[in-house]
């Protein structure tokens, strides 16, 4: 059972363009959620992360927007920039549970010129 | 610091043989994790540990076993590996603390293993 599930699977998007992934989650004691990305040939690294008590979060280009009563959150990636082309997981995590994290399946994201 | 290291980078396997992959973290971190990634699947996790001498199992620990006698390293072991293990393999490893900034976990470069 796939307690998150993310859309989409891959993304297309032009340069200055603004590049959304969505996630949803089935577990209400998730208390803490993360989004990771990840280039070719390197391990995932954290981009930004929010917490349940705030409805958005906002670093740089990077925003997490979070509906908890929907369980749904998503990444918004403003101005993308090719380098921004990665595969983005998002992941949930109950803090009371020695930090295992809970992914999602990915996105890959393109942005072309 | 190196961060999260993991040896090796690559091997290829035959159905039924044995390896070990080790991973080693220089940030004093409690918890160390092993993960597989698998297309289509994200990072599903196979054993973990949250100090010293302990382990726990995962979302898919059939087939693997984990060992982790220093607090810097953590080893997957395949005792008899099939082609169904064919994966890229990731460690990572947390502080064990609360607060926000102790829920990051830092990732290794990944080992990439084909069993043939």
């Amino acid at each position: 059972q796939q307690q998150v599930k993310q859309s989409p699977q891959s993304l297309i998007v032009q340069k200055g363009g603004i590049s959304i992934i969505n996630c949803a989650y089935e577990n209400t004691a998730f208390d803490y959620f993360p989004w990771y990305q990840q280039f070719p040939g390197k391990g995932p690294a954290l981009l930004i992360a929010i917490r349940p008590d705030v409805s958005e979060k906002k670093e740089g280009r990077f925003t997490i927007s979070f509906n908890k009563s929907a369980k749904q959150f998503s990444l918004h990636i403003m101005d993308s920039q090719p380098g921004d082309s990665a595969t983005y997981f998002c992941a949930a995590l109950n803090t009371g549970t020695a930090s295992k994290l809970t992914f999602g399946t990915g996105t890959r994201l393109q942005v072309t010129l | 610091n190196a961060g999260v290291t993991q040896t090796p980078k690559f091997r290829v396997l035959k159905t039924g043989q044995s390896m070990t992959l080790l991973c080693a973290q220089d940030m004093n971190h409690e918890y160390m994790y092993w993960y597989r990634q698998d297309p289509g699947m994200g990072l599903r996790l196979i054993h973990y540990s949250v100090g010293e001498g302990t382990t726990a199992k995962g979302e898919v620990p059939d087939g693997y076993n984990v060992s982790r006698l220093k607090k810097q390293n953590f080893l997957l072991g395949l005792e008899s590996a099939a082609p169904s293990q064919t994966s890229v393999y990731f460690c990572a490893s947390s502080y064990s603390g609360t607060g926000k900034e102790s829920y990051e976990q830092y990732f290794g470069p990944g080992t990439r293993l084909t069993v043939t």
